[in-house]
């Protein structure tokens, strides 16, 4: 069964660093987004996207933040200055249409972004 | 924007009862309502769904049902297993053509006792 795939698993990095977070949504799919998830809090929103550019984002993220579809396989979230409250999981996710119907968004297992 | 509140936060049922988990919205525009598991270390599966003109869905040990005019909607899982210890989360969104932004409750960490 395809998958989304992330990298890394799991990312540590200091404060003021620059992060790249890497996601392979499913082939077929054209819609990704990106979620976060603080520590036992629950997931949130951080940006849709569609056609080479964002269809929406949320107040989270500002302008510390930036996707991109560098190719025709990956998506990738820049975090520019990380901070300390950056650190979470992040979930990309990807759908896809089957016809004018928009179908559910497949998670993949997340990278852990640890800021220190 | 969307609010949506879930109980309880934990809960601990014997293999074999019926396990209960409910979600309340505050967007009446909302239209889609997936249930997502979360084991530990993964991330969230899609286990059922439902859209607003259903009134409820199953689909074996797993039951979706939803009230419009309450704006609450529940996941009702029969006969549970061990493997059924999870986190469970619900999600509203308005599912446009071209754009959805789901909005997660809180989780439910579910333990099914032996």
């Amino acid at each position: 069964e395809p998958e989304v795939t992330q990298t890394p698993s799991h990312q540590v990095t200091q404060m003021g660093q620059e992060v790249i977070l890497r996601c392979v949504p499913i082939s077929n799919h054209l819609y990704f987004y990106w979620y976060r998830q603080i520590l036992g809090q629950k997931v949130e929103f951080l940006v849709s996207f569609y056609n080479n550019e964002i269809s929406e984002k949320s107040e989270i993220f500002d302008d510390q933040f930036s996707v991109e579809r560098p190719d025709g396989s990956n998506f990738t979230l820049k975090i520019r200055s990380t901070k300390l409250e950056d650190s979470a999981m992040y979930f990309c996710a990807s759908s896809e249409t089957w016809g004018q119907v928009l179908r559910e968004q497949y998670f993949g297992p997340g990278t852990r972004l640890t800021v220190t | 924007g969307e609010n949506v509140e879930q109980h309880p936060s934990t809960l601990s049922v014997q293999e074999g009862d019926s396990a209960v988990i409910k979600c309340t919205y505050s967007d009446s525009a909302s239209n889609y309502f997936p249930w997502y598991k979360q084991e530990l270390g993964k991330g969230p599966q899609l286990i059922i769904d439902i859209r607003s003109n259903v009134g409820e869905k199953k689909d074996q040990r797993i039951a979706v049902t939803l009230n419009k005019t309450a704006k609450h909607f529940s996941l009702h899982i029969t006969e549970t297993q061990p493997e059924d210890s999870a986190v469970y989360f619900c999600a509203a969104s308005i599912r446009n053509f071209g754009n959805e932004k789901l909005t997660f409750g809180t989780g439910t960490r579910l333990t099914i006792i032996p």
